[in-house]
């Protein structure tokens, strides 16, 4: 199994909504990502957990809540979005906690659209 | 400041004919270099890496070519077929802790084959 799996995949939201977005995976890896991407822009990185702690936060406003429960979920908790947190959201996993060896690489979801009215 | 550059949005290929993508950084510390193919409403999916002691690693249709002292990637895919449209993404590791460990991604090719 190399899947990561993301749900939902769709998902519109009101300003005032708080809602989640969930990851899995089940290959055993100890490092989990979210990702923000823009259309015709990168992936951008939002936070990563290593082992079930959370080792980076990319100043992400407040209004994004990370939690991971245990080694294979991940979930992203969203409330008072604004309209421009529409995007692609991608959840990716590792084996470790950074990319220190040369046959290291991402999975990644096959991310939620999120639309933020 | 963008640390991963690829400098042509988009490319259009005929059937059959070779693909070339290219990517630039520009930090020296980078030593590992992957591509991701992207689908429209998809993640991206890992194609293919090479490592900073190798100038070229191959897998079927798909070569990358790194030349370090030029600070430039590139990706040949032959023969280019119409399912390889997608868009494609460079990314950048420094592996001895450099940029935490993550990838720095670039801001992707739209590859386009023509049947």
């Amino acid at each position: 199994d190399t899947e990561v799996t993301q749900t939902p995949k769709h998902l519109v939201m009101g300003m005032t909504n708080k809602k989640s977005l969930k990851c899995e995976q089940h290959m055993g890896h100890r490092a989990m990502y979210w990702y923000k991407q823009k259309a015709k822009k990168p992936p951008e990185l939002m936070f990563v957990y290593s082992y079930e702690k959370l080792s980076i936060n990319e100043s992400v406003p407040s209004r994004f809540s990370p939690e991971c429960p245990n080694s294979s979920l991940l979930n992203l908790h969203l409330h008072a979005l604004q309209p421009e947190d529409s995007a692609l959201y991608l959840c990716a996993s590792s084996s470790k906690g950074a990319i220190t060896s040369w046959n290291e690489k991402l999975f990644f979801g096959s991310g939620t659209q999120l639309s933020v009215l | 400041d963008q640390q991963v550059k690829q400098n042509s949005p988009s490319l259009s290929v005929q059937e059959g004919r070779i693909s070339i993508l290219n990517c630039d950084y520009t930090n020296s510390m980078f030593d590992y270099f992957l591509w991701y193919k992207k689908y429209p409403a998809e993640g991206p999916t890992f194609l293919i890496s090479i490592s900073s002691i190798k100038d070229k690693n191959e897998d079927g249709r798909f070569t990358v070519f790194l030349n370090k002292s030029a600070k430039h990637l590139s990706l040949h895919i032959v023969p280019s077929q119409p399912g390889d449209s997608a868009v494609y993404f460079c990314a950048a590791s420094d592996t001895n802790g450099g940029s935490q460990g993550n990838l720095i991604f670039g801001k992707g090719t739209k590859l386009s084959v023509k049947p």
